[in-house]
């Protein structure tokens, strides 16, 4: 497997649920990150890991709690999530301080 | 005023034609310029990236930057319909969390 993946790739859920997104990279990086992508809205940058340190947590709600165990692999588990949290949820890994950023193929989520 | 503008499209144009693709920005610390493009269904591809003002040239594909005007833009010649996408735009900072900044994306059709 090369590349950055991510499991599930769809992913049903009710708002009492809890839930996990999986990625994992095999580039080497160092550093990983959770993007959210609605509809007609920019990326919207979540979490970042920088050597397995959250560097950023960009506002986002509790109910979404990043982990990142080594470099390779992030997680996201989710719970008591709202129907707007429905989208696609984008992992991505590049090295520390370089611009260029390598994505997964995302989960697409859908919050009934 | 937005970080970054792009016009959403959708764009359509027929098989062989050169399209152009434009984002503005206003942020004028931003070090790397980068076009992704996106697939149906799919994480976003990085497509070219350059890290100052002038073009960069890769097969069919041509990316410009303006740093003067705050500009870039992304050329297609003889464009084929698997090049109907969306095409991101996305700034970076740089520095220790990589943050990346995305337009919203222009949606582009090519006609067979």
């Amino acid at each position: 497997e090369t590349g950055v993946t991510q499991t599930p790739r769809h992913l049903v859920m009710g708002m009492t649920n809890k839930k996990s997104l999986k990625c994992e990279q095999h580039l080497g990086h160092n550093a990983m990150y959770w993007y959210k992508q609605s509809a007609k809205k920019p990326l919207e940058l979540m979490f970042v890991y920088s050597l397995e340190e959250r560097v950023e947590n960009n506002s986002v709600p509790s109910r979404f709690s990043p982990e990142c165990p080594n470099s390779s692999h992030l997680f996201l588990h989710l719970h008591t999530l709202q129907p707007e949290d429905s989208a696609l949820y984008l992992c991505a890994s590049s090295q520390p301080d370089r611009g260029i950023q390598y994505f997964g193929p995302g989960t697409r989520l859908t919050v009934l | 005023q937005k970080e970054v503008e792009q016009d959403p499209g959708p764009l359509s144009v027929p098989e062989g034609a050169i399209v152009s693709l434009n984002c503005t920005y206003s942020n004028s610390a931003f070090q790397y310029f980068m076009w992704y493009r996106q697939y149906s269904r799919k994480g976003p591809e990085l497509l070219m990236y350059t890290y100052s003002s002038g073009n960069k040239e890769d097969g069919r594909f041509t990316a410009q930057v303006d740093k003067s005007s705050k500009y870039i833009s992304l050329f297609i010649r003889d464009s084929q319909p698997s090049d109907s996408a969306t095409y991101l735009c996305a700034f970076n900072y740089g520095g220790a969390t990589n943050k990346l900044i995305f337009g919203t994306g222009t949606l582009l059709a090519v006609q067979p």
